[in-house]
């Protein structure tokens, strides 16, 4: 079935660093997707989306690129701050409105 | 504005209890979600509320589960002689609409069952 998977489940950055994110999709026929931030004990929260007739979009400190020939979505964050310590998760709403999400990346700041 | 509540916010069960949970959209917000989230994994998509359609549960794990929404307002989600397995943190989103429309997150219902 459809799926959709994260490279990394932990990533590591010193404050201050950028952070990539990465992101496979396997349903091509996907034509939107979207990156939330999950803190402890709380809901997901949306950062940023892209839908597949973009290849990058920008946001506050959050840029998500999308590159639809090999199927992968990365989440950059600039300037990493403690603040951004939490779950990611991409997602992708193919058909019916289903959001699928992929398992997760735990982004830890070092101070 | 307010977002999407949900309540209990925790819930202890003993096994083969029944349990409700409830969810209050955004007001205006015509679409609801309901997910499960086992721990330290991804979200399950469960069911899908869009204004007065047919709900859409084919996420819905067994007939144990079930859910109502009235109108386009709350919704509840009944899981009936809950087992062991059933514990996760269940979330509610609401949308605008439908399609892309943004999901907006409540901040769960975490349900133990013992």
């Amino acid at each position: 079935g459809e799926s959709v998977g994260l490279h990394l489940p932990t990533l590591s950055v010193q404050e201050g660093d950028n952070s990539i994110i990465n992101c496979a999709y396997s349903n091509s026929a996907s034509d939107y997707f979207i990156w939330y931030k999950q803190e402890s004990g709380k809901g997901p929260q949306f950062i940023i989306d892209i839908r597949s007739n973009m290849d990058k979009r920008q946001g506050q400190r959050v840029t998500v690129l999308l590159n639809k020939t090999v199927k992968h979505l990365s989440l950059q964050i600039a300037a990493t701050q403690p603040g951004d310590s939490a779950v990611y998760f991409c997602a992708e709403n193919s058909n019916g409105n289903k959001l699928v999400f992929g398992a997760g990346t735990i982004l830890r700041v070092k101070s | 504005g307010a977002g999407v509540s949900q309540s209990p916010s925790n819930k202890v069960t003993e096994k083969g209890k029944d349990v409700e949970l409830r969810c209050d959209p955004i007001s205006g917000h015509t679409a609801l979600y309901w997910y499960r989230q086992r721990l330290g994994q991804g979200l399950e998509f469960l069911i899908y509320f869009q204004g007065n359609s047919a709900p859409d549960k084919s996420g819905l794990p067994s007939d144990r589960f079930s859910a109502e929404r009235t109108g386009e307002s709350v919704s509840t989600l009944t899981i009936q002689r809950t087992q062991q397995e059933d514990s996760a943190v269940y979330l509610c989103a609401s949308s605008l609409a439908w399609q892309t429309d943004t999901q907006y997150f409540g901040p769960g219902t975490r349900l133990t069952v013992l």
